[in-house]
Order: structure tokens, then sequence, then C-alpha cells
């Protein structure tokens, strides 16, 4: 258990609806990050999170939106959903200041989009 | 922004030989450089990070090397072993940015037994 919880684990739905992930980051950890990982690419950054404040922004669209929670809870909101949209979606966390350290990552939601 | 390029996509090699993935990056101020296994259907993991007052760093059978001058740095597998089998990124971050991580395109490595 790395410490940084998501959820739901998997996730069904059918094209055009709307779903929320959930992340709580590693106790301690003020940032959060969502990435999108599509079947055999890379990690896309698509938002980031310090203390409750939307910090940096990648390649999210539009159809997306995130916010961080004041107990530091993070949700990812995917709407209108499209085929294309079926991917994992990683939530990692760190401290988010200072000493740079590597993020840890969650386990991921796997959506697939029907 | 930091650009991250990291090669080969892809190393097939046989068990018990060495592995070298090589990533190169772009803004010279980048100070914090961890690396990331990733196994099937799993969350990335962070295996060994270097920071930039340091030239190379060891852990068991895996190392890292960085040359700041050349903007470069290497992730080493010695007696690559099948468990090694994943897709690796590296990554680079640059001080006073949020702790951002920019990461290469990662390299799937194959260990033949």
């Amino acid at each position: 258990d790395s410490g940084v919880t998501q959820t739901p684990k998997h996730l069904i739905t059918a094209t055009g609806q709307r779903v929320t992930l959930r992340c709580s980051p590693r106790s301690g950890d003020l940032s959060v990050y969502w990435y999108q990982q599509s079947l055999d690419q890379g990690l896309q950054f698509l938002i980031q999170y310090y203390n409750g404040e939307e910090r940096a922004k990648g390649n999210i669209l539009e159809r997306f939106s995130a916010q961080q929670f004041p107990d530091l809870h993070s949700e990812l909101n995917l709407s209108s959903l499209e085929l294309g949209d079926s991917a994992l979606y990683f939530c990692a966390s760190s401290v988010g200041q200072g000493v740079i350290y590597g993020y840890t990552f969650g386990s991921g939601t796997r959506l697939t989009v029907v | 922004g930091e650009n991250v390029e990291q090669h080969p996509s892809t190393l097939s090699v046989q068990e018990g030989d060495s592995a070298v993935i090589k990533c190169t990056y772009s803004d010279s101020a980048s100070n914090y450089f961890p690396w990331y296994k990733q196994e099937l259907g799993k969350r990335p993991q962070l295996i060994i990070d270097i920071r930039s007052n340091v030239g190379e760093k060891k852990d068991q059978r895996i190392a890292v090397t960085l040359n700041k001058t050349a903007k470069h740095f290497s992730l080493h597998i010695t007696e690559t072993q099948p468990e090694d089998s994943a897709v690796y990124f590296c990554a680079a971050s640059i001080p006073n940015a949020g702790n951002m991580l920019t990461f290469g395109g990662g390299t799937r490595l194959m260990v033949k037994p």
C-alpha cells in the first residue's frame, strides 16, 4: 500500500456519461497530480493541485475538471465521455514544496467507456 | 518548460545481461531525477533517484548516472532478471516548480530467460 488511495479501481460506463474519480493523498502530502495513461502510452499529465489550489495544468480536455478539497482529497470529473477516454487514471501525491521528492502513485482507476 | 526525452522506447536483453536506458533534459535548472518502474497494469513505483549534486548513485543491481554538462542521465541495470521486465520512466524536476516532475516517454524492457 503506497498510502495514496484511489477509488474506484475499475469503472465501466457508456459514452456521453459523467464519472468522478477520487484520490486521497499520502498523509502529510499537500500536492496531488492527475495523470492519464492510455494503452501502451506514457504518463500524460493532466493537472496539479497544491493545498486546495490549482497549480499547474497539462493536456487536460475542457470536458475534464478537478478540484482539491479542504481535507486534501481530490476528485477528477470526466464528462461527455468518449471511447478514447478509456485509460488508466493515476493520482500521485507529494509534499509539494521544499526539498523535492519523487511522487507516490496510487493504484489507479481503470476507466472503460463502451 | 522542461522537456525530457527517453531512449530507447523498447529494449530486449538476455537474462544476465546489462540494460541501459538514457534520458536527456532541456532545462539546466533541473536538479532532481527519479526513475520509476511500472509493471503491467500496476502503478509506477520509484526505484532510484539522484540529485544534481551527485554524479552517480547505486542500489544493488541498479545505478543511475548524471551528466549535468550534457544534460543527460542514465539508468543501468546489471545482471538482469525476468522480473526486471517492465516499463521504466525517467523524470526531471525544476526547483520552485511545485515539485512538478516531467516524465520521459518510457522504455519497455523485456528480459528473456
